[in-house]
C-alpha cells in the first residue's frame, strides 16, 4: 500500500473488554514498531519486530498487552481486559531496517475505554 | 532514567520569522535524532535526522543542529508559514554501543504561526 494502515480508526471498549488493534506496514518494510500516545505527550515506545521476531517488548505496559506478527507483515496489538488507564493513541510504524532510517507512521487507532 | 525534555509551552510567532523549537536530553547518548511533524488527529511524519558526528542539517526551509557536549538539538524553520503550524517531535535514536530499534520521543512543542 502507499503508507502504514491501521485498523480500526477508533475503538470504544468497556472494561474488562479484549481488543484487537491491526498495522498494515509498507510493503517490504523489515521493521515494526507499536507506540502508545497519550493526549497533549508524545509517542511512548511499547514493542518492535524485526520481520516476525519480537526484539523488544521492553515497553508493554502489563502483562495483559501482547503483540504479534506472525508472517512478518501484518502485526496486531491485543490488550486483555481493558482499563481506563489503557484509552489513549496507539500508533504503529514501519522503516525499511533499524531506525537510523525514518519510520512511517500510520494515522493510529485511538482506543477509549468506558 | 533516560529523559527527553522540549519547549512545554506553545510557540508563537508571526508569519515571516524564524521558529527555534529545543530539545534537550539527560542520561543518554544517542547515534541519531530525529524530527518529526504530527498534525492533530494524524501520525508522526519525518522530516529529519542528523547523526551524532554531524553539527549541523538542512533540508530547504528547515535547519536541525546537535551539540552531544550540550545533550541539545535545535530545530529552525526559517520564513515560517501558517501551514507551518503543528506539533513538533524529537526523537533519540540508537546508543554508541548498539542499535536498540526504539524512538525515544520528547513531549512535543506545538507552534502556531500567525498570518
Amino acid at each position: 500500500g502507499a503508507g502504514v494502515s491501521q485498523s480500526p480508526r477508533y475503538k470504544v471498549a468497556k472494561r474488562g473488554q479484549d481488543v484487537a488493534l491491526r498495522c498494515d506496514p509498507i510493503s517490504g518494510h523489515v521493521s515494526l514498531f507499536w507506540y502508545q500516545q497519550a493526549l497533549g505527550q508524545g509517542p511512548e515506545f511499547l514493542t518492535y519486530f524485526q520481520n516476525e521476531a519480537q526484539l523488544d517488548k521492553s515497553g508493554l505496559p502489563s502483562d495483559r498487552f501482547f503483540a504479534e506478527r506472525p508472517e512478518g507483515s501484518v502485526s496486531t496489538l491485543k490488550i486483555q481486559r481493558t482499563q481506563q488507564e489503557d484509552s489513549a493513541v496507539y500508533l504503529c510504524a514501519s522503516s525499511l531496517k533499524g531506525v537510523n532510517t525514518e519510520a512511517f507512521f500510520g494515522q493510529g487507532t485511538r482506543l477509549t475505554v468506558v | 532514567s533516560q529523559k527527553i525534555e522540549q519547549n512545554s509551552e506553545a510557540l508563537n510567532i508571526q508569519e515571516g520569522k524564524t521558529a527555534t523549537l529545543t530539545c534537550n536530553y539527560t542520561n543518554y547518548s544517542p547515534a541519531y535524532l530525529q524530527w518529526y511533524r504530527q498534525d492533530p488527529g494524524r501520525g508522526p511524519v519525518f522530516l529529519l535526522l542528523i547523526r551524532e558526528n554531524e553539527k549541523e542539517k538542512r533540508k530547504e526551509r528547515l535547519k536541525v543542529t546537535f551539540d552531544t557536549t550540550l545533550k541539545q538539538s535545535l530545530f529552525h524553520i526559517t520564513a515560517s508559514q501558517p501551514a507551518d503550524s503543528a506539533t513538533y517531535l524529537c526523537a533519540l535514536v540508537g546508543t554508541r554501543s548498539g542499535n536498540t530499534g526504539k524512538l525515544i520521543f520528547g513531549q512535543g512543542t506545538t507552534l502556531q504561526v500567525k498570518p
